[in-house]
């Protein structure tokens, strides 16, 4: 399997806190990308790092790629309730495909 | 916009018939997905259309066909359902060679039951 793993597989926090979610892929990228799914819908876009990049800001969303290590991580700061969900990882080789994790599931308590 | 849209949303089948999972876009994307959401197993690619007129496999296209109709919607056929293939399924589309890099967008997805 291509899939990429990541960790942890759940996690749960208090309102307020930071939220870190990583990422490891298996083969060479040109981008990597983080998605949401909230229960019972479908994924939605976060955000997407090049390969060229090391880090990214998106609001409260802060992405880092590290392609020596082939890892990726996620974080959330100041979590919300609304913020519990699944979160995905998914790496693009140089197709329109691309390879998903298994997921880690946030849990964010009030 | 409706984005991307899927039909039926439920669907609970017998092991051996058969049923086609509807999918269809209005974002006037080149790129079309079908995915596989199993328990603990993320998402799995079943086939992908890059452009219309083409289909290609994905990591598990085995029991599953496709038909990409024309540049709007991208049907997924079960010929012969089997438990096995219990499982939920998503939509994708993508506007790839845009600038975009490749973000996909999703369907809420169908979920389907074999007996």
């Amino acid at each position: 399997s291509q899939q990429g793993e990541e960790d942890p597989q759940a996690l749960s926090i208090q309102e307020g806190e930071n939220a870190t979610m990583n990422c490891s892929y298996k083969t060479s990228i040109n981008n990597l990308q983080w998605y949401r799914q909230n229960s019972g819908r479908g994924l939605v876009h976060l955000i997407l790092i090049r390969s060229n990049e090391r880090e990214k800001h998106s609001g409260r969303l802060r992405v880092t790629l590290d392609t020596s290590k082939k890892s990726s991580s996620l974080l959330i700061t100041a979590s919300r309730a609304a913020d519990t969900a699944s979160y995905f990882c998914a790496s693009q080789g140089g197709s329109e495909k691309l390879v998903f994790g298994k997921g880690t599931k946030l849990t964010v308590n009030p | 916009n409706a984005g991307v849209t899927q039909t039926p949303k439920f669907q609970v089948l017998k092991t051996g018939q058969s049923m086609t999972l509807q999918c269809a876009q209005d974002m006037n994307h080149n790129s079309m997905y079908w995915y596989r959401q199993d328990p603990g197993m993320g998402l799995r690619l079943i086939y992908y259309s890059a452009s219309e007129g083409t289909t290609d496999k994905g990591e598990v296209p085995n029991g599953y066909n496709v038909s990409r109709l024309n540049k709007r919607e991208f049907s997924l056929r079960l010929e012969s359902a089997a438990p096995s293939q219990t499982s939920v399924y998503f939509c994708a589309s993508s506007d790839r060679g845009r600038g975009h890099g490749d973000t996909q967008y999703f369907g809420p997805g169908t979920r389907l039951t074999v007996l």
